[in-house]
């Protein structure tokens, strides 16, 4: 399997602020990909986090709220910008593994005051 | 079962019993699926993943089925343990978008002594 891990673990922001938050694997992987997990819910997919080009969004979600890098193969970043406290939520990156099936990192917990 | 909102629908074990939990996904289309768990302050873990190729699949003291007719999906744990303790999601994706999973609403177990 994959081992993934994403800094910050938590943090605590102020509204109108933004957080990067940083999301590295142990190997190279074709797919990574971002989700929001509010609070008592669900995973929602945010985007898809391509290597050398754009990211691919889902409905309701857009790059100017929630930019995201992928510089390499093992490494990407998502971006929560202008946060208000909606924003809370847990945020996680997802890798697909081998082509086999998909590992998730510990998450993000972000408190937006 | 299904649940909206911060209700999650709840499963206690006793301890030593077999547990059971249900999904029933939406996609007719979805042709690989996954059960995870996810403790309190953690990332999903993965638990094990079917096909639509197949109609069951274990693992260690996991079973998972799949019944694509009424779409509907089961996690059987076995000898449940106290460390079993946790939420269990189903997520549900598809080769033609390989990667982006939909999630269930999850399914809380509790354990007892």
């Amino acid at each position: 399997s994959a081992v993934i891990s994403q800094k910050p673990s938590r943090d605590i922001c102020q509204r109108g602020t933004s957080l990067t938050i940083q999301c590295q694997v142990d190997s190279q992987v074709t797919m990574m990909f971002w989700y929001r997990q509010q609070p008592g819910q669900s995973l929602t997919l945010i985007a898809t986090a391509n290597q050398g080009s754009e990211a691919t969004y889902e409905s309701g979600f857009v790059i100017d709220k929630f930019p995201i890098s992928r510089p390499n193969l093992t490494f990407s970043t998502l971006t929560v910008s202008n946060m208000s406290p909606e924003d809370s939520s847990i945020y996680l990156c997802s890798v697909d593994y081998r082509g086999e099936t998909q590992y998730f990192g510990p998450g993000t917990r972000l408190l937006v005051l | 079962g299904e649940s909206v909102g911060l209700h999650l629908p709840t499963l206690s074990v006793q301890e030593g019993d077999n547990s059971i939990i249900n999904c029933a996904y939406s996609n007719s289309a979805s042709d690989y699926f996954i059960w995870y768990k996810q403790e309190s302050g953690k990332g999903p873990q993965f638990i094990i993943d079917i096909r639509s190729n197949m109609d069951k699949r274990q693992g260690q003291r996991v079973t998972v089925l799949l019944n694509k007719t009424v779409k509907h999906l089961s996690l059987q744990i076995a000898a449940t343990q106290p460390g079993d303790s946790a939420v269990y999601f189903c997520a549900e994706g598809s080769t033609d978008s390989w990667g982006k999973l939909q999630f269930g609403a999850g399914t809380q177990v509790v354990v007892t002594p």
